[in-house]
């Protein structure tokens, strides 16, 4: 079974330039979680999809951050215009919500702002 | 307001002694927590997992309790081995499957 593919690995953009990251889950996999990791802290839950729809997106800065997935299967997040703080790895994960609610993630892509 | 929280950022073991790695919470309607593991340049790993009905699961060498009263859980792991050393991360949710919080992890060094 192929795990969650995400690209690109790495950006580098100087800020107020725009980036989008795209994620492919497991297939079959209803459930798709985008987080977002700082240096030194756990990774914070951004947004989260039930097929195409949204579930939870109380954290995800919407003034800047936008993410969908069409069609319940890859999802893409973009950040628009990016600024300094923003300098994270971005971590896409997905459940399938049958027994239990492990999730499996991607290898992440880390961003640089400049 | 972090809550949920990892106190010790770092843990040094004896290859072969248990390891126990620690986790507190302040939500009290937390009722779903897991375990992953993250090695350098690659995403968490889920390790186990366990519901607020149970104070104890097992699974192999990694065993999880949980002690509600106490807001606190904390994974086991007997004997700890080399390959054991990577980040750990607690998380729980409120709500099965989603809201899902992490702590900031605690990083384990299995020396041989």
């Amino acid at each position: 079974e192929a795990g969650v593919a995400q690209s690109p690995r790495y950006k580098i953009i100087e800020k107020r330039q725009s980036v989008a990251f795209w994620c492919n889950p497991i297939s079959g996999h209803a459930t798709l979680y985008w987080y977002q990791q700082i240096l030194g802290q756990g990774p914070k839950l951004l947004i989260q999809f039930q097929n195409n729809g949204v579930v939870d997106d109380s954290q995800l800065p919407k003034d800047r951050f936008s993410a969908e997935r069409l069609k319940g299967v890859d999802s893409t997040l973009k950040i628009q215009p990016a600024k300094l703080e923003d300098s994270a790895v971005y971590l896409c994960a997905s459940s399938s919500q049958g027994t239990s609610y492990e999730q499996y993630f991607g290898p992440g892509t880390r961003l640089t702002v400049t | 307001d972090q809550q949920v929280k990892q106190n010790s950022p770092s843990l040094s073991v004896q290859e072969g002694r248990i390891s126990i790695l620690n986790c507190d919470y302040t939500n009290s309607m937390f009722d779903y927590f897991l375990w992953y593991k993250k090695y350098p340049a690659e995403g968490p790993t889920f390790l186990i997992s366990i519901s607020s009905i149970k104070d104890k699961n097992e699974d192999g060498r990694f065993t999880v309790f949980l002690n509600k009263s106490a807001k606190h859980l904390s994974l086991h792991i007997v004997p700890s081995q080399p390959g054991d050393s990577a980040v750990y991360f607690c998380a729980a949710s409120e709500y099965y499957g989603q809201n899902f919080v992490f702590g900031p992890g605690t990083r384990l060094s299995v020396l041989p």
